[in-house]
């Protein structure tokens, strides 16, 4: 598997407003995973989505996927305080099991 | 279902001692996976198992020791630990390859 990228590393915003994070990637992958981590806990999976698909929602979630420019987004609609955690992209590629890498991720903050 | 446990919770360990970390899941998931994660930074993985029985390292194996003697269970060995190896670590599993993993809580180590 390879790292995935995340940008902005941070960002911070007012509830209400939506919140967009990017992930790169460099080489073909099978799917690519968003998870969720809340300080000091551990990760929670959020959405994955296929090499072949190119949208996909799971409620107030909307993530994009761009083969041909290796990136994806997130984003997060109406967002609220409980949002505010730290957001990590995986793509997977063929080739075995799914050692997701892990890069620094997108700390998000929400004000109220 | 509890899904994934680690114990300790957290631990203060002096340098050179031995340490093994627990994990346990009952979701009968095949692949479990150890991460650290050092502080502002991202998880890296340390070892992995496909399936019981077998075992695979990861990024940043040195210093590590698993064991999957079943389904259920992948505890991680710390030999003789070293400063280096404070860290949060959290222990993964999932159904198979490709598919979301799901996290434990984590383990607070302190090496002195």
């Amino acid at each position: 598997s390879q790292q995935g990228e995340e940008d902005p590393q941070a960002l911070s915003i007012q509830e209400g407003e939506n919140a967009t994070m990017n992930c790169s990637y460099k080489t073909s992958i099978n799917n690519l995973q968003w998870y969720r981590q809340n300080s000091g806990r551990g990760l929670v999976h959020l959405i994955l989505i296929r090499s072949n698909e190119r949208e996909k929602h799971s409620g107030r979630l909307r993530v994009t996927l761009d083969t041909s420019k290796k990136s994806s987004s997130l984003l997060i609609t109406a967002s609220r305080a409980a949002d505010t955690a730290s957001y990590f992209c995986a793509p997977t590629n063929s080739g075995g099991y799914n050692k997701l890498i892990f890069g620094a991720g997108t700390r998000l903050a929400v004000h109220p | 279902t509890a899904g994934i446990t680690q114990a300790p919770t957290s631990q203060i360990l002096a340098a050179g001692r031995s340490m093994t970390l627990r994990c346990t899941q009952d979701m009968r998931h095949n692949a479990m996976y150890w991460y650290r994660q050092d502080l502002g930074l991202g998880l890296r993985l340390i070892h992995y198992s496909n399936t019981a029985g077998t075992t695979g390292k990861g990024e940043v194996p040195d210093g590590y020791s698993v064991s999957r003697a079943n389904t259920d269970d992948f505890p991680l060995t710390l030999a003789s630990a070293v400063p280096s190896q404070t860290s949060v670590y959290f222990c993964a599993s999932s159904e198979r390859g490709y598919n979301e993993q799901f996290f434990g809580p984590g383990t607070r180590l302190t090496v002195l």
